[in-house]
């Protein structure tokens, strides 16, 4: 059964400093896609970055960049450079089957992100 | 991508009385989904709403509590039935095309049962 955990049920980063935000999953498909949101207090979800199993690249998006260890079954969030607007809260999430039709998201239970001035 | 409008965006109800959240979406979309997110919880997937036929329940959602039609492909609702103080959550509506590498989400209906 796929799954998704994030052991970081909060984090602190001083302003304009690197944060990452820890992710493994578990799945036994080999076409699956990883994603990272952002939800700040106003409860919507912000889709930040996507990496597909397949890729060799880790992706990257502005100041997220995501750190695809496949062997170890991980992906992290970076998010370099932080600033206030970053404090909320953050998901990891994923999706198998990802190049047949596959849908079906399932969630970690987040990460919250504190910003310091 | 896609523009998803969610509504109402929140709302304050009775106990024992029914709310029908609508998800429409700026054009035609494979799949939508509906989710849940109880208070300082994840998101839980409810259901699958498929166009023209009955939506596909995860484990521990049933129709007769969440009701979802989908008369078309920009369009779905969920009823949350019966509601009681427990049923206070964000529901959120998610929408996905096939091979599309994000999934979009609705504003998200932040519902309080008093």
């Amino acid at each position: 059964a796929q799954k998704i955990t994030q052991t970081q049920p909060g984090m602190f980063v001083q302003e304009k400093e690197a944060v990452t935000l820890d992710c493994t999953y578990d799945t036994s498909d080999q076409s699956y896609g990883l994603f990272w949101y952002k939800q700040p207090s106003s409860g919507e979800m912000i889709f930040l970055i996507y990496q597909g199993s397949y890729d060799e690249q880790n992706a990257t998006e502005g100041r997220y960049s995501l750190n695809f260890q496949k062997a170890r079954k991980s992906a992290n969030l970076v998010i370099s450079a932080s600033q206030l607007g970053d404090s909320a809260m953050y998901f990891c999430a994923m999706r198998e089957g990802i190049n047949t039709g596959g849908f079906k998201t399932i969630f970690g239970a987040g990460t919250r992100l504190f910003v310091k001035a | 991508s896609a523009v998803i409008s969610q509504k109402p965006s929140r709302d304050i109800c009775q106990r024992g009385t029914s709310l029908t959240i609508q998800c429409q979406v700026d054009s035609q979309v494979t799949m939508m989904f509906w989710y849940r997110q109880q208070p300082g919880q994840s998101l839980t997937l409810i259901a699958t709403a498929n166009q023209g036929s009955e939506a596909t329940y995860e484990s521990g959602f049933v129709i007769d509590k969440f009701p979802i039609s989908r008369p078309n492909l920009t369009f779905s609702t969920l009823t949350v039935s019966n509601m009681s103080p427990e049923d206070s959550s964000i529901y959120l509506c998610s929408v996905g095309r096939v091979m599309n590498t994000e999934a979009f989400f609705g504003q998200g209906t932040r519902l309080t049962v008093v």
